[in-house]
């Protein structure tokens, strides 16, 4: 099994509002991703959590809040976003491996309008 | 020069043709290398990994591995119009976490 799970599929958000995007996976991987994907562009790395702890933030504007519960939850939480966050926002997961070996699965995605 | 480079296309390929993707890297230090397959609207999904020089092989697919001159590439083999997709070459340096794509390739497989 090598699910991972987003919800929603679809967001929709004003620029006041405060939204969370969830995801949640079972193979008792160790690390968990966001990134954010722009159309027809390639997906940008956000944040890495290992062990539970944030290990890699690639300088995300703090109206973008991670949060990992446990080891199989990981949610990004969102407050005044602007038009241009707009964008296919992307959970991934990865074993943890020594070395290099590592294999990162993505879940199917959150869509996110921000008008 | 960006990390991981790969020609956006689109390839236009027949049907039952070899495709060939290519992706260039700039980073020595340069170990894991992937392949994900994204189609339109969809999540990437890891079609194929390789972390030593030489081919690997995995049904259609084949990955080929080119330390010394920083290239990865993936070859399709019998192309189907289901292939027609964007390739991303991903690319990760040592034992870290952080994964970096090229910009992809879209490839077309036309009957």
């Amino acid at each position: 099994d090598t699910e991972v799970t987003q919800t929603p599929k679809h967001l929709v958000m004003g620029m006041t509002n405060k939204k969370s995007l969830k995801c949640e996976q079972h193979m008792g991987h160790r690390a968990m991703y966001w990134y954010k994907q722009k159309a027809k562009k390639p997906p940008e790395l956000m944040f890495v959590y290992s062990y539970e702890k944030l290990s890699i933030n690639e300088s995300v504007p703090s109206r973008f809040s991670p949060e990992c519960p446990n080891s199989s939850l990981l949610n990004l939480h969102l407050h005044a976003l602007q038009p241009e966050d707009s964008a296919l926002y992307l959970c991934a997961s990865s074993q943890l491996e020594t070395g290099s070996n590592e294999k990162l699965f993505f879940g199917s995605g959150t869509q996110l309008s921000v008008l | 020069q960006k990390e991981v480079e790969q020609n956006s296309g689109p390839l236009s390929v027949p049907e039952g043709a070899i495709a060939s993707l290519n992706c260039t890297y700039s980073d020595r230090g340069s170990q894991s290398f992937f392949w994900y397959r994204q189609y339109s609207g969809k999540s990437p999904e890891l079609i194929m990994s390789i972390y030593s020089n030489g081919d690997k092989e995995d049904g259609r697919f084949t990955a080929q591995l080119n330390k010394a001159s920083q290239y990865v590439s993936l070859l399709i083999r019998d192309s189907q119009p289901s292939d027609s997709a964007t390739y991303l070459c991903a690319v990760k340096v040592g034992g870290g976490n952080k994964l970096t794509f090229g910009t992809g390739t879209q490839l077309k497989v036309e009957l």
